[in-house]
């Protein structure tokens, strides 16, 4: 069946940098875009982008332009999200999640929590 | 932060409806085809529960219908069921590779 399965917790001050894994098993990898978003609590999902997990193209949310990264190793088939300049309200759970049909997200790893403090 | 608008709760008896709105912009819900909803239940990951407006994906129930009217898209549940409770937000696409999210509305089955 098909699972992400997501690095653990961080605690991060500001300034730092962060870089959470996902790690998918159960399907075809480079079959499928990967999408990373984050959440606040109580609130819905914010959009970060996402990675063409073949390696041919990213797209990032202008929010976090140019302090993200979002790569994929193809032999492990995990994707990582790299985020630079940590702020304190970059504080959230974030979110892989495998792009099915172009507009949607149909698996979603477990949630990273990010915390960001001096 | 969230750029779709949701009523921040909503609430229904067992075995009733309820219908929790997203409203968008003509440049993102009222333009687009690609309007989905999700379920999230405390401390869980999401789970996708309507895509294109108002296909299910396999597995959900038919208690669960989508639609759409200009720039707000609409998700009924019928028939509530106590595992129903939850948090409930929408997507949809905006061009160009990017995605609004609703800022979500807890649902509480009475």
């Amino acid at each position: 069946q098909v699972q992400l399965v997501q690095s653990g917790p961080e605690v991060k001050r500001p300034g730092a940098s962060v870089k959470v894994s996902c790690k998918t098993s159960g399907y075809s990898f480079t079959n499928y875009a990967m999408a990373w978003l984050r959440q606040a609590p109580g609130q819905g999902p914010e959009w970060l982008g996402w990675l063409s997990t073949n390696g041919d193209s990213n797209f990032y949310a202008r929010e976090v332009e140019g302090r993200v990264s979002m790569t994929a190793d193809t032999s492990t088939n995990t994707a990582f999200l790299d985020l630079r300049g940590l702020r304190s309200d970059d504080t959230a759970t974030y979110y892989c999640a495998r792009v099915w049909g172009g507009y949607q997200f149909d698996f979603w790893g477990q949630g990273t929590l990010v915390t960001v403090s001096s | 932060q969230s750029v779709l608008t949701q009523p921040p709760s909503a609430s229904g008896s067992l075995g009733q409806s309820v219908t929790i709105s997203c409203t968008g912009t003509s440049s993102d819900v009222g333009a687009s085809k690609h309007v989905s909803w999700y379920q999230q239940h405390p401390d869980k990951a999401p789970t996708l529960l309507m895509y294109d407006v108002s296909t299910r994906p396999s597995g959900v129930p038919d208690r669960f219908s989508g639609s759409k009217s200009g720039n707000t898209a609409s998700l009924t549940v019928s028939g509530l069921q106590p595992e129903d409770e939850g948090f409930y937000f929408c997507s949809s696409h905006a061009g160009s590779y990017t995605f609004l999210f609703g800022g979500g509305t807890t649902l509480t089955v009475l």
